[in-house]
């Protein structure tokens, strides 16, 4: 049984620069979560699929972030115009029911 | 608002030693779901248990043991036994139910060393 994967697991980018990170969930779960998490910090929730309708986006989910999930499988998060303050861990988790089951993560770092 | 508090930012024992580290949740939600996550170094966040809010039976697996107590609104975890593995940060986590969505929202965590 494989786990949640991410990719790519580092980014570093310029400021202004757009970049694309990718989250394929377990098989069988048709939920999916992506989560940012700061140094020193808790995840934070930013958006939610069913399938591949989205359901919920937080408010930390700025116009400049763009999430999808195209045929119920994978999921892409895109962020555009990048700034420093984008640099965090983005974690996607994927659940059949309660128990949300995370990837490794993909640590971005703006300069 | 739904809030987790994790009052310990970080602890340091000595092998062997056993330890406990505390969780304080905030809800009006009548049911709910509470959660322990690990986080080691390579930062995969690794899913330890889940209690429902209408089980308050402790449970122990191995060294691991979890006492939630609705009256206090905490959701303790304790380590018999502690091993240099089991150094870590831990998060606790409540889901709050939106649209479906079994969101999570985290404690700030929980960073654990172990030291030989």
């Amino acid at each position: 049984d494989t786990g949640v994967s991410q990719d790519p697991r580092h980014k570093i980018t310029k400021r202004g620069q757009n970049v694309t990170f990718r989250c394929d969930p377990i098989s069988e779960h048709n939920r999916l979560y992506w989560y940012r998490q700061t140094l020193g910090q808790g995840p934070e929730f930013l958006t939610y699929f069913q399938n591949e309708a989205q359901l919920e986006k937080s408010r930390l989910l700025s116009d400049r972030f763009s999430a999808e999930r195209p045929k119920g499988s994978f999921s892409t998060l895109e962020i555009q115009r990048t700034e420093q303050g984008d640099s965090a861990m983005y974690l996607c988790a994927s659940s059949e029911q309660e128990t949300q089951y995370f990837g490794p993560g993909t640590r971005l770092l703006v300069l | 608002a739904q809030k987790v508090t994790q009052a310990q930012t970080e602890i340091s024992v000595v092998e062997k030693e056993d330890v406990t580290l505390d969780c304080v949740y905030e809800t009006r939600d009548t049911t709910y779901y509470l959660f322990w996550y690990k986080q080691p170094p390579s930062g995969e966040l690794v899913f330890l248990i889940r209690r429902n809010s209408f089980d308050e039976q402790n449970e122990i697996s191995g060294r691991y043991s979890w006492n939630f107590q609705k009256s206090t609104s905490s959701f303790n975890f304790t380590i018999t036994a502690s091993q240099v593995v089991d150094s870590a940060v831990y998060f606790c986590a409540l889901s709050e139910q939106n649209q479906g969505a079994q969101k999570l929202v985290f404690g700030q965590g929980t960073r654990l060393t172990i030291n030989p």
